[in-house]
């Protein structure tokens, strides 16, 4: 398995501000992810952050909106740009680990936007 | 494009009962399924993986089917207690490691 810590767990911003998202993980694994959860929805998968280059994202999301970075294979930052109401959200991140064929989460930063 | 879905959207039942949780794709491409459980304010919990050629997994009171060429799974909960209260959460593996997820079903389990 591993342990996977986020840093902030939660936080209260201002509309236009941005928030970084630190993702820190125990072991090294194959690949990361970064996952939103609006309010009552289910996960939504914002993008594959990649090692040393730039992150694969989903349709919808862009990166000027989420600038994601990895650069070892231990920690990885999504940073919420410009944000807005509808930003507010659960971001969680996600590992896949060697050898392992399961995900594993992080707990999640809780993200609320003023 | 897969979707996921789960059925109930929220469940309540009380102490005792066993309850079963469905979950459904329209792709029947996948490599695994996995049943997590996410509680307010916490992560998730990753509860039973099932991989594409595999029909069932268990875990202490959880048992999962999978049933591919339908396209559904089961997470049978026995002896529901009230500390199985909790989102459950359904998500198919396509490819590269990505999770399609379904919406959850909330359940509550009255003491």
């Amino acid at each position: 398995s591993a342990v996977i810590s986020q840093k902030p767990s939660r936080d209260i911003c201002q509309r236009g501000t941005s928030l970084t998202i630190q993702c820190q993980v125990d072991s090294q694994v194959t690949m990361m992810f970064w996952y939103r959860q609006q309010p009552g929805q289910s996960l939504t998968l914002i993008a594959t952050a990649n090692q040393g280059s730039e992150a694969t994202y989903e349709s919808g999301f862009v990166i000027d909106k989420f600038p994601i970075s990895r650069p070892n294979l231990t920690f990885s930052t999504l940073t919420v740009s410009n944000m807005s109401p509808e930003d507010s959200s659960i971001y969680l991140c996600s590992v896949v680990v060697t050898g392992v064929s399961k995900q594993f989460f992080g707990p999640g930063t809780r993200l609320t936007v003023l | 494009k897969q979707e996921v879905t789960q059925i109930p959207a929220a469940l309540s039942v009380p102490e005792g009962e066993n309850l079963v949780l469905n979950c459904s794709f329209t792709d029947s491409a996948i490599y695994n399924l996995q049943w997590f459980r996410q509680d307010p304010g916490k992560g998730l919990t990753s509860l039973l993986l099932i991989q594409s050629s595999q029909r069932e997994q268990t875990s202490g009171r959880l048992n999962a089917s999978l049933d591919k060429s339908s396209g559904r799974s089961t997470l049978y909960i026995a002896a529901s207690q009230p500390g199985d209260s909790a989102t459950y959460l359904c998500a198919v593996e396509g490819s590269n490691y990505q999770l399609i997820w379904g919406a959850g079903t909330k359940l509550i389990i009255k003491p």
